[in-house]
């Protein structure tokens, strides 16, 4: 069975500062994974995915995320997070079904 | 463009009545369609997946049921609600074949139970 794992209930970032929100994933086979984010009371909207390729993924506003096999994460990374960045993210990785982590607030302050 | 649509945003219901809250896509043909609930703003629960009409497949045994009765059409219904069904239900749907696909969210139904 797979798992995901987002070791921080909270990030909390400056505004302009770089930000990571970590994810690690236990699946069978290659993985694929993604991430989304969720704004209040509003559904998820999807910010990148990794099927294979390159290491970095490059996606929505300005986000990223690395891909590391060896370590098997998927770390989310902005170089200069907004105020306006601030919301509920999600890993999710692929197995037989489509798996989310318990998700990550980032809270950037200006 | 494809479009998802959720109703209703908002629901107040009291514990033992039914519920029906419905989901439509727009856009594209034979989604693959899914049915999640978010408790306390975390982490998602997948309750049902279905990738034809009429084909459901529950992921949680509970109080709830799911319904496709059209292509672009999912349904989630209780006969009689529990207080622990409140939450926060999203459906979603994908482009059927692929794992490799995006799943694209609707906007949600708060429902609470009293």
């Amino acid at each position: 069975a797979q798992s995901v794992a987002q070791p921080e209930d909270q990030v909390n970032v400056a505004e302009g500062n770089p930000l990571t929100v970590k994810c690690t994933y236990s699946v069978s086979g290659n993985p694929y994974l993604f991430w989304y984010v969720q704004y209040p009371n509003r559904g998820l909207q999807f910010l990148l995915k990794y099927i294979t390729g390159d290491n970095l993924v490059k996606g929505s506003y300005g986000f990223e995320a690395e891909f590391n096999k060896s370590q098997t994460s998927f770390h989310l990374k902005k170089p200069s997070a907004l105020v306006s960045d601030s919301a509920l993210y999600f890993c999710a990785v692929e197995g037989n079904m489509l798996t989310f982590g318990g998700g990550t607030r980032l809270m950037v302050k200006p | 463009s494809q479009t998802i649509h959720q109703w209703p945003a908002t629901l107040v219901q009291p514990v033992g009545s039914p519920l029906s809250l419905e989901c439509t896509v727009e856009g594209t043909s034979n989604p693959n369609l899914y049915w999640y609930r978010q408790a306390a703003g975390r982490g998602l629960q997948l309750l049902f997946y279905s990738v034809g009409i009429g084909q459901i497949s529950s992921e949680v045994p509970q109080n709830l049921s799911a319904s496709r009765p059209q292509d672009r059409q999912f349904i989630l219904s209780s006969k009689k609600l529990l207080l622990s069904d409140s939450g926060f239900y999203l459906c979603a749907w994908r482009l059927a074949g692929g794992r490799r696909g995006i799943q694209y969210f609707g906007a949600g139904t708060r429902l609470s139970v009293l």
